[in-house]
């Protein structure tokens, strides 16, 4: 099974600050790399797909980037709206799906 | 509007069943991918099962053997078929549609839209 890294587990920081959020995979995954938002109590949402392919009415702050084995999550500019919980999601194998620990984004 | 709503959970005693189904609209379950994820407090997401257009289903080893997906085109739903519970499968469990994309920029496949979740409880 592909295990999935995602760093760090949590992390504090301001409105207006760049953040960067790492997934690596333990085997090339090429571009089969999503990224979700879960807000608390709420369902994930979809951000980016195929590792670098903006979700329509996701802002263009946050991008994507990466393939192979390591992949990068990039919020520009923190907004107060983007403080949650990020998630990667390996879809490599159809038949089984693995998601990265997540990423707790918090307030300083 | 694509929507998916889950229904079912609730508290269970170890070694009972559950069934879980999942109401879809805005699209046909029969001709789609859809797939099954819980979330625990300890573990994340975890994906649980998938069924292809097709009909093959595939399950996470933690449930197989145990659980079972299947659909039901006359009333568009997703099931999940939970026996044998044990109290690690305690989660919220999400229904999602699966999307296949095939091209050059931006092939690939994602889950999309997720339900809102419902709670299974498996205590004594």
């Amino acid at each position: 099974d592909i295990q999935m890294t995602q760093s760090p587990s949590s992390l504090s920081a301001s409105v207006g600050d760049r953040v960067t959020i790492t997934c690596r995979a333990s085997q090339s995954i090429s571009k089969h790399l999503n990224w979700y938002q879960q807000k608390a109590g709420k369902a994930p949402k979809l951000l980016i797909s195929a590792a670098s392919t903006l979700q329509r009415g996701v802002p263009s702050r946050f991008s994507g980037a990466g393939s192979g084995t390591d992949f990068t999550l990039t919020i520009s500019s923190l907004q107060p709206d983007d403080f949650a919980t990020y998630y990667c999601q390996e879809s490599f194998n159809v038949r089984a799906w693995t998601f990265g620990q997540g990423t707790k984004v918090e307030v300083k | 509007e694509v929507q998916l709503v889950e229904s079912g959970g609730g508290l269970v005693q170890p070694g009972g069943s559950l069934r879980l189904s999942c109401s879809a609209s805005g699209f046909t379950v029969n001709t789609n991918y859809m797939s099954w994820v819980r979330q625990t407090p300890g573990k994340g997401l975890e994906w649980v099962s998938i069924i292809f257009a097709g009909g093959e289903t595939y399950y996470a080893d933690s449930v197989k053997g145990r659980f079972s997906i299947s659909r039901q085109k006359s009333n568009n739903t997703l099931y999940l078929q939970m026996n044998s519970l044990r109290p690690e499968d305690t989660a919220v469990y999400y229904c999602v549609r699966v999307i296949i994309a095939i091209g050059t920029n931006d092939a690939g496949r994602w889950f999309d839209p997720w339900g809102q979740g419902t709670v299974v409880t498996v205590s004594s």
